[in-house]
This record gives structure tokens, C-alpha cells and sequence, in this order.
């Protein structure tokens, strides 16, 4: 039982270029949420997609970020013109159902992926 | 602004003793609060929830209490043993549903022979 798949592990860009990362969730999980953790700073929220829709985007950059979830494949987190800013740890996790005020929610995340900008 | 605070600095404790880490919030009113473990180079694992009506859970040797008056929950383990050193993450769910989390830095726990 496989868990939240993240790759690559570490992704090293010029400033300019892209940076693609990409999530496979949990079987059988159709929610995922991408953090980013920079250092001495907590995980912070970006981004909860469902299959094919984006519910929150809340914590996603105005510029150059975007996030999907396809019906077929992983999730993808793109970052367009990458500055040394974006240098951090992107951590994927995923979630079984939709959280209500009654139900007993955990995410699973993966190992990360480490972005160093050049 | 909403805010979690973690101690910053780094507990140390001897094997056998009881580790107490913290957690303070302010501007919030969580629906549950969660304990999270972070290994160096790992994603965080989850270890306990507990809801905002709950005072205590505990699960083996984690014991966490939420006392929403005075805006804290502290994590508790017991017994501690070196495998037990990593960074745990409190982490807030807001009310509404939702889990979009809202998670606190970190409290490096050492655990020493």
C-alpha cells in the first residue's frame, strides 16, 4: 500500500526556468493539498485540489504559480520563472473525503520535493 | 492575525522522562487541533487529533490535552525513548470543515541516553 508519492525528490533550476512537481496521492484518495515549508518557518498552505477542480487556492501565489489535478494522473505543482525565493521544501499530502465538522481527518504527506533555485 | 506558537527552541530530555512540548494560539477558534511528528528530510506523519469539546486524548505513550479557554494544548510523552527525537508540528483545522491546516514551526525534541 504505497503512500504519497512525490518526485523528483530534490529539483535544482536556473532562475527563469520552470519547476514541474508532481504528487500521486494515497490509492483510493481523491483530495490533495500542496504546502511549501521554507526554512525555520512552518508548513505553510498553497493550494487543496479535488480531481479536475481546485477548491481552495487561498495560499497560492498570484504570479507564476498553478496547481491541477487531472481526472487521469498526478497532481502537478508548477512554477513558472523560478526566483531564488522559491528555494524550499514542497510537501504534497492527500485525504481520503472531504473534511466536515464530523468527520475524523488526517493528511498523509509525502517525503517532499527540495527546490533550489540557482 | 491568526498565530501558533511553538517553542523554538529545542527540548532535551533524558530517556525515560516525560517530553512536554506546547502549543499557543491566538485569533482562532480551531474546530480540532493535530499532533504531527517530522523526521529530517520526511514529510510530517500524524500522530493525534483531538477536537475542540475534547479535553484528553492519549494513544500508547502521546497524551495531548486542548483547553480552548486558555488557547494551548500540550503533548505529552511518556517513557520517552531516543527514537522518539524528531520536530512535532501542532497543527489548527478551522470550523466550517475544511482542513486546510494551519500548522505551527516545530519543537525539536532530543531525546538522550
Amino acid at each position: 500500500n504505497a503512500g504519497v508519492m512525490q518526485n523528483p525528490r530534490h529539483l535544482v533550476r536556473r532562475r527563469g526556468q520552470e519547476a514541474r512537481l508532481r504528487c500521486s496521492p494515497m490509492k483510493g484518495h481523491s483530495h490533495v493539498y500542496w504546502y511549501r515549508q521554507l526554512p525555520e518557518e512552518g508548513l505553510k498552505f498553497m493550494v487543496y485540489l479535488q480531481k479536475e477542480n481546485i477548491i481552495d487556492e487561498s495560499g497560492m501565489p498570484k504570479e507564476r504559480f498553478s496547481a491541477e489535478f487531472p481526472k487521469e494522473g498526478p497532481s502537478i505543482l508548477r512554477i513558472q520563472q523560478v526566483v531564488r525565493g522559491d528555494s524550499a521544501a514542497y510537501f504534497c499530502a492527500s485525504s481520503p473525503f472531504k473534511t466536515t465538522r464530523a468527520t475524523n481527518e488526517k493528511l498523509f504527506f509525502g517525503s517532499g520535493t527540495q527546490l533550489s533555485v540557482l | 492575525s491568526q498565530k501558533i506558537e511553538q517553542n523554538s527552541e529545542a527540548l532535551n530530555i533524558q530517556e525515560g522522562k516525560t517530553a512536554t512540548l506546547t502549543c499557543n494560539y491566538t485569533n482562532y477558534s480551531p474546530a480540532y487541533l493535530q499532533w504531527y511528528r517530522q523526521d529530517p528530510g520526511r514529510g510530517p506523519v500524524f500522530l493525534l487529533l483531538i477536537r475542540e469539546n475534547e479535553k484528553e486524548k492519549r494513544k500508547e505513550r502521546l497524551k495531548v490535552t486542548f483547553d480552548t479557554t486558555l488557547k494551548q494544548s500540550l503533548f505529552h510523552i511518556t517513557a520517552s525513548q531516543p527514537a522518539d527525537s524528531a520536530t512535532y508540528l501542532c497543527a489548527l483545522a478551522p470550523g466550517g470543515g475544511g482542513n486546510k491546516l494551519t500548522f505551527g514551526t516545530g519543537t525539536q525534541l532530543k531525546v538522550e541516553l
